[in-house]
């Protein structure tokens, strides 16, 4: 049961553009969200992250918005430069302790052409 | 502060065989999950060790297992491999508490053949 869905799959988008990588989920005890990007031959790295009880959080040029109705989050990257060239994963836990289990979403190949 | 450290990157086994991956988490750092990464299934939750303990454990069979040290260091074991056991392996380190964030190693390459 896939219970994080993202999408899409595979985006381009030209330097300075915004793109927007959609995320929903199904379980409605998840309530930490967080967002990853990885690099070819690398681990993903945390680049940001939220909870529900705010709709919104910028870091850098990095926004999630989230939508705790819809049930869904999504992430835009303002300014977009070449190297921001990589997939990003959102995910999703249950922030109680003794529980660190993230569950992932299916990844977003993002190209940022010149 | 040093990262996540994972030994070896890169590694190659033949079908039967067993492997141990180490991990190493960031200073002070009391929890330790480990994923498994493939094309076909994404990123897939194995299971967490907190204090030596296993806390939580993934959908994955019995050949899978881990455990982790008194330093927090930890390994995981694949025993009987397969070739889809063919993924790169990674760890997560975490504070262990309610924050969740977690941080990811650079990850071990396992090519069974």
């Amino acid at each position: 049961q896939q219970q994080v869905k993202q999408s899409p799959q595979s985006l381009i988008v030209q330097k300075g553009g915004i793109p927007i990588i959609n995320c929903a989920y199904e379980n409605t005890a998840f309530d930490y969200f967080p967002w990853y990007q990885q690099f070819p031959g690398k681990g993903p790295a945390l680049l940001i992250a939220i909870r529900p009880d705010v709709s919104e959080k910028k870091e850098g040029r990095f926004t999630i918005s989230f939508n705790k109705s819809a049930k869904q989050f999504s992430l835009h990257i303002m300014d977009s430069q070449p190297g921001d060239s990589a997939t990003y994963f959102c995910a999703a836990s249950i922030s109680n302790f003794g529980n660190e289990k993230l569950t992932f979403g299916t990844g977003t190949r993002l190209t940022i052409i010149p | 502060k040093a990262g996540v450290t994972q030994t070896p990157r890169y590694l190659i086994k033949t079908r039967g065989q067993q492997v141990t991956l180490s991990c190493s988490p960031i200073s002070g750092h009391r929890s330790v999950s480990w994923y498994q990464q493939t094309p076909g299934q994404g990123l897939q939750f194995l299971f967490e060790y907190f204090s030596e303990t296993q806390r939580n454990k993934g959908n994955f069979p019995g050949r899978f297992s881990g455990r982790q040290f008194s330093n927090s260091r930890s390994e995981m074991n694949v025993s009987t491999l397969e070739l889809g056991d063919s993924a790169l392996y990674l760890c997560a380190s975490s504070l262990g508490g309610v924050t969740n964030e977690q941080y990811f190693g650079p990850g071990t390459r396992l090519t069974v053949t």
